[in-house]
């Protein structure tokens, strides 16, 4: 059974940092591109960022793009999202999802972790 | 960017009723686009992908179709466990729209 468990969220100051860690299982995670998406309070999903399978490729959404890394460590089958500069728009519950890949522009987002949430609040 | 815009926003309906959902691309995506049901407290599921394919365990009374800007995602008889938040995904930036929520009339 594949799982994704996050872990790493709490509350944190305006401009402080975080990282989050997702931990995959029941896959081949290093044969995946991976992602983070996040809902804020009362809103909608919004895609963050992801990550090519050998971590040589990295896409952001552009409100977090040099704020925002993400990162994988295929050996302990590992995603990380390292946010800076952290702002109150950035508070969501961030969840990792796994994307199938069928061709260019042909994917989607088939396994969900539960999410962890960030709070930015002084 | 590609912009999705969803209609309705929300919806009430009974048990049994046939709902449909539509997703308006801002430019032409092709057949590029998932749904995604989430429900308070879980964890998104994806419905259907590549616009009309129904994902594996995904109950046949779900449905998608459309191809270019103008998609459907159609319930043909809405059950109690439906009740939730519905988003389409468009895949090549992979912009959510802003998604319905289906309520109990």
């Amino acid at each position: 059974e594949v799982q994704l468990v996050e872990s790493g969220g709490g509350l944190v100051q305006p401009g402080g940092s975080l990282r989050l860690s997702c931990a995959g299982s029941g896959f081949d995670f290093p044969s995946y591109w991976m992602n983070w998406v996040r809902q804020a309070p009362g809103k909608g999903l919004e895609w963050v960022a992801n990550i090519k399978p050998d971590g040589s490729v990295t896409y952001y959404v552009e409100s977090v793009r040099g704020r925002f890394i993400i990162s994988r460590d295929n050996v302990n089958k590992l995603l990380y999202l390292q946010m800076s500069s952290l702002r109150d728009e950035d508070t969501a519950i961030y969840y990792c999802a796994r994307e199938m890949v069928r061709g260019v522009a042909v994917n989607w987002f088939d396994s969900w972790g539960q999410g962890t949430l960030v709070t930015v609040s002084s | 960017d590609i912009q999705m815009t969803q209609s309705p926003s929300s919806l009430s309906a009974s048990v049994g009723d046939r709902v449909t959902i539509t997703c308006r691309a801002s430019q032409n995506i092709n057949t590029y686009l998932n749904w995604y049901q989430e429900k308070p407290g879980k964890a998104p599921k994806l419905l259907i992908y590549a616009a009309s394919s129904l994902q594996s365990g995904v109950p046949s009374r779900f449905s998608g179709s459309g191809s270019g800007t103008d998609f459907t995602l159609t319930i043909s008889s809405l059950q109690p466990e439906d009740f939730a938040t519905y988003y389409c995904q468009q895949s090549y930036s992979k912009t959510f729209g802003q998604g319905t929520k289906v309520e109990i009339k």
